[in-house]
């Protein structure tokens, strides 16, 4: 089993939309979780870190269910400049390394 | 400075060739990595130094040699390299080793390399 599992999509939404997706990891002692976004040949660049309580940033909100061991984000009224591709990342407690999931494409359409 | 510069930008290279991507950062992170990206597919780990010595090694052919002359450079040497080894190579820097609560990875904008 994948250490993290991400729908890979495509999403195509129109603009003005709500958008969720879903990142699922096997690992339950996983401390730190992260929202990345990589438009195409480009580097990923965060976009947010994921809290317990969950946390927004603008029209951005990701959320952590330890409980059923996923995260997601939720993307409000959806720009055109939304469109990239959205990998999530988990990293196991006492682990040297962060997992990647496979990310998942989305196009914003006008 | 928060910046993680990776030079060059676009690479093109023989299989008989060698040469170095390089990697530089002005944050004081003391950690820092080497990904490989194919196209459509999540970065996959090559490398990872910590405080300058080399900690992971993802069972990478030895025909990829990292090389932290300092805690601010990263190099990573390439010779004889395979066409399947086209990718985009990123290099990336955390303040603290992967592992530490909450340490996010700042990445580079990578190489794209073609090796023909």
């Amino acid at each position: 089993r994948k250490e993290v599992e991400q729908d890979p999509g495509p999403f195509n939404v129109p603009e003005g939309a709500t958008v969720a997706f879903n990142c699922t990891y096997s690992n339950s002692a996983s401390q730190s979780f992260f929202w990345y976004r990589q438009d195409c040949r480009k580097e990923p660049k965060l976009l947010m870190s994921v809290y317990s309580s969950g946390n927004e940033d603008g029209r951005f909100t990701a959320q952590l269910n330890r409980a059923s061991q996923y995260i997601s984000l939720l993307i409000r009224d959806s720009k055109l400049s939304d469109s990239a591709t959205y990998l999530c990342v988990v990293v196991p407690t006492g682990a040297n390394n962060l997992f990647f999931g496979t990310g998942t494409r989305l196009t914003v359409i006008p | 400075d928060t910046e993680v510069t990776q030079t060059p930008k676009h690479l093109v290279m023989g299989m008989t060739n060698k040469k170095s991507l390089k990697c530089e950062q002005h944050m004081g992170h003391r950690a820092m990595y080497w990904y490989k990206q194919k196209a459509k597919k999540p970065p996959e780990l090559m490398f990872v130094y910590s405080y300058e010595k080399l900690s992971i090694n993802e069972s990478v052919p030895s025909r990829f040699s990292p090389e932290c002359p300092n805690s601010s450079l990263l190099n990573l040497h390439l010779h004889a390299l395979q066409p399947e080894d086209s990718a985009l190579y990123l290099c990336a820097s955390s303040q603290g080793p992967t592992g530490a609560t909450n340490e996010k990875l700042f990445f580079g904008s990578g190489t794209q390399l073609s090796v023909l």
